[in-house]
């Protein structure tokens, strides 16, 4: 398994601003993923960046991925009280995915 | 978009029962991935069910365990059999977006609490 790592594994934050989580893996890959998980729910899908892209931008999210180093991070800006959740970074590795340990943010109004 | 749900969406079973939980799409897909989530923990793959063959499991778990049906191209259950409180989690079903898995989209989720 190449079960990714993320850090940090809780961010707290005052609404308004920024915040980055980062996440490292261990083997190639054909492109990374971000989910949001609230609690208590279902993962929900927010970016795809392939391996031979090096930033992708999704309204208040961007992304980056550096696969010389293995690792990408993902920033939220001008964050929201409803952007607490966790979050995971998920890679694919060819038909299979591998999540990371996830970073818990919270974000205080 | 693909639009997945699973029953029963929560439950409390007794220890050394099984349980069944169900995954149904609404369109066909060749892949079906079952993922467990345990307290506080990350998903973690349990197995790959393909429609007309054996579903493939992870390191660590076992069909004995965890079996799992894939009856046609829409559906697909597993099974958590002989529980005890370690199986504890919440186990979700997941599906390409496309044939290129480039994403997934995943079900709701089972709770599931074994006392």
């Amino acid at each position: 398994s190449q079960q990714g790592e993320e850090d940090p594994q809780a961010l707290s934050i005052q609404e308004g601003e920024n915040a980055t989580m980062n996440c490292s893996y261990k083997t190639s890959i054909n492109n990374l993923q971000w989910y949001r998980q609230n609690s208590g729910r279902g993962l929900v899908h927010l970016i795809l960046i392939r391996s031979n892209e090096r930033e992708k931008h999704s309204g208040r999210l961007r992304v980056t991925l550096d696969t010389s180093k293995k690792s990408s991070s993902l920033l939220i800006t001008a964050s929201r009280a409803a952007d607490t959740a966790s979050y995971f970074c998920a890679t694919d590795a060819g038909n299979q995915f591998y999540f990371g340990t996830g970073t818990s943010l919270t974000v205080i109004p | 978009s693909a639009v997945i749900s699973q029953k029963p969406s929560r439950d409390i079973c007794q220890r050394g029962t099984s349980l069944t939980i169900q995954c149904q799409v609404d369109s066909q897909v060749t892949m079906m991935f079952w993922y467990r989530q345990q307290p506080g923990q990350s998903l973690t793959l349990i197995a790959t069910a393909n429609q007309g063959s054996e579903a493939t499991y992870e390191s660590g778990f076992v069909i004995d365990k965890f079996p799992i049906s894939r009856p046609n191209l829409t559906f697909s259950t597993l099974t958590v059999s002989n529980m005890s409180p370690e199986d504890s989690s919440i186990y979700l079903c997941s599906v390409p977006l496309r044939a290129s898995t480039d994403t997934q989209y995943f079900g709701p989720g089972t709770r599931l609490t074994v006392l």
